[in-house]
């Protein structure tokens, strides 16, 4: 059972937007910042958005992330079938020392 | 070009060890906390260990405290995981990352440069 809680499922047709949510708590999204990993089937995750609403360079602007109290959201605008992966939420925690937490992942299928 | 590249992964019995190591290249190594996040089969992301760049400051996941160990070897420019005890439930590709900054916010969680991973597998 993760710390982050994530639908375990979303989807979409070409085109929508659609948004994945993650709930946390006190010690960890609401005092810290969130990040989001895409990951495709085989591959290594690849950062998405980072504390809270940064893209890294080279990732479109159809992704976007938000966070309010304790949750936060990614947003898929313009939704391509290029995009039908596994979504991770992610944040450190302050209970036990400090620790990074993650969502259990959400998986995006694109209709 | 950033790359990480893990190895040491294997297959070993339970209460067996392993050590991974994780050779960083093409950023300066010393500069970044440097984490490891594993992976079971199916399943999903899960935080392993932390190391920060100054200080040695370590952070472990309750699950592998005490029997995991994470260092590092600036001279070399690589990130190990010393793994003693392993139980069943370790199974897992075991990736290297490394954070988007130095330092201030998401200098120890934001990871946007992952190795390719190497498989631990424990079983006898």
């Amino acid at each position: 059972q993760s710390v982050l809680t994530q639908p375990p499922s979303a989807s979409g047709t070409p085109g929508q937007r659609v948004t994945i949510s993650c709930s946390g708590s006190s010690s960890n999204i609401a005092v810290n910042t969130v990040n989001w990993y895409q990951q495709l089937p085989g591959t290594a995750p690849k950062l998405l958005i980072y504390t809270n609403d940064q893209r890294p360079s080279g990732v479109p602007d159809r992704f976007s992330g938000s966070k309010s109290g304790t949750s936060a959201s990614l947003a898929i605008s313009g939704l391509q079938s290029e995009d039908e992966a596994d979504y991770y939420c992610a944040a450190w925690d302050n209970r036990l020392n400090g620790h990074v937490v993650f969502g259990g992942g959400t998986k995006l299928t694109v209709l | 070009e950033v790359q990480l590249l893990e190895s040491g992964g294997g297959l070993v019995q339970p209460g067996g060890s392993l050590r991974l190591s994780c050779a960083a290249s093409g950023f300066t190594f010393s500069s970044y906390a440097m984490s490891w996040v594993r992976q079971a089969p199916g399943k999903g992301l899960g935080w392993v260990s932390t190391l920060r760049s100054a200080g040695g400051r370590t952070y472990y996941a309750d699950s592998v405290k005490g029997r995991f160990t994470i260092s590092r070897d600036n001279a070399k420019n690589t990130l190990y995981l010393q793994m003693n005890s392993l139980r069943a439930e370790d199974t897992a590709i075991y990736y290297c990352a490394k954070p988007i900054t130095t330092s201030g916010l998401g200098d120890l969680d934001a990871y946007d440069v992952w190795g390719q991973g190497t498989m631990v597998t424990v079983s006898s």
